[in-house]
C-alpha cells in the first residue's frame, strides 16, 4: 500500500512564475491538506480539501490555490512566486468517514524560487 | 486551538528513556493533545494522541497531567533512529485537518 505520494520531489522556479504541485493521498483517504514548511520552522497549514471543495484555509494569500479531483488527488497552485515561497510543501491525507485521528504526510516537494 | 510550549532541544543517550515535555496551559476541555515527529528530510509522522487519560502504543507513551495543562511524551528506549524534531500539538474536534505546528523539540539520540 503506497502512502501519500507527491510530485515532483524538487523544483526550481523563477520569481514571478507559477507552479503546480501534486499529491496522491493514501489509499482509502478522501481528505487532503497542504502545508508549507520554511527552513528551520514547523509546517504551516495552507488549506484542506474534502469532496472537491476547500473546507478550511490558513493565513495564506489568494496566490495559493488548490484543487481536488474525483479520485481524491490534489494540486496546489502558487501564482506570482516570491522568494519567500521557497519552502518544503507537504501534503497530508486522512479518511473523513473512518473518523480517524491521524494524518499521513507525504515526503514533500522542495520548491526553490530564485 | 491552544498554543503549546516545548524546549527547543534535548539530548538523550541511546537505550535510555526520553521524556519530552509540553506545556499547553490554555487547553480547552474538548481539545486533544497530539504528538508528531519529523525525521530530517521526511514528512511528519503521527506518534500518539490523548484527551485526558494516559495513552500508550508501540511507539511511545503519553502522560497528561490531571489539570491537562501539560503533558510528557515518553520514548521508552531511545534509538538513534528516534533523532528527530518532535511536535506537540493541541487540536480541537472541529479542526480535523488543521494541525498547528510550533517549532518543536529537536531530539538528538547519542550512542
Amino acid at each position: 500500500d503506497a502512502g501519500v505520494t507527491q510530485s515532483p520531489t524538487h523544483l526550481i522556479k523563477t520569481r514571478g512564475q507559477q507552479v503546480t504541485l501534486r499529491c496522491s493521498p493514501k489509499s482509502g483517504h478522501d481528505t487532503v491538506s497542504w502545508y508549507q514548511q520554511a527552513l528551520g520552522q514547523g509546517p504551516q497549514f495552507i488549506f484542506q480539501y474534502y469532496e472537491e471543495e476547500e473546507r478550511q484555509r490558513g493565513n495564506f494569500p489568494d496566490r495559493f490555490s488548490g484543487h481536488q479531483f474525483p479520485n481524491y488527488s490534489s494540486e496546489l497552485n502558487v501564482n506570482a512566486l516570491l522568494l519567500g515561497d521557497s519552502a518544503l510543501y507537504l501534503c497530508a491525507s486522512r479518511s473523513e468517514g473512518a473518523y480517524s485521528y491521524e494524518q499521513y504526510f507525504g515526503p514533500g516537494t522542495r520548491l526553490t524560487v530564485t | 486551538d491552544a498554543k503549546t510550549t516545548q524546549p527547543p532541544s534535548m539530548d538523550c543517550a541511546e537505550g535510555r528513556a526520553a521524556n519530552l515535555p509540553c506545556n499547553h496551559s490554555t487547553i480547552s476541555g474538548n481539545e486533544y493533545v497530539y504528538w508528531y515527529r519529523q525525521i530530517h528530510s521526511q514528512g511528519p509522522q503521527y506518534i500518539i494522541h490523548g484527551l485526558k487519560n494516559n495513552e500508550t502504543n508501540e511507539m511511545a507513551s503519553l502522560i497528561i497531567t490531571e489539570d491537562r495543562k501539560s503533558s510528557t511524551l515518553i520514548l521508552p528506549h531511545a534509538t538513534l533512529r528516534d533523532t528527530a524534531v518532535y511536535y506537540c500539538i493541541v487540536r480541537g474536534v472541529d479542526s480535523w485537518g488543521k494541525l498547528q505546528f510550533g517549532a518543536g523539540t529537536q531530539v538528538v539520540v547519542t550512542p
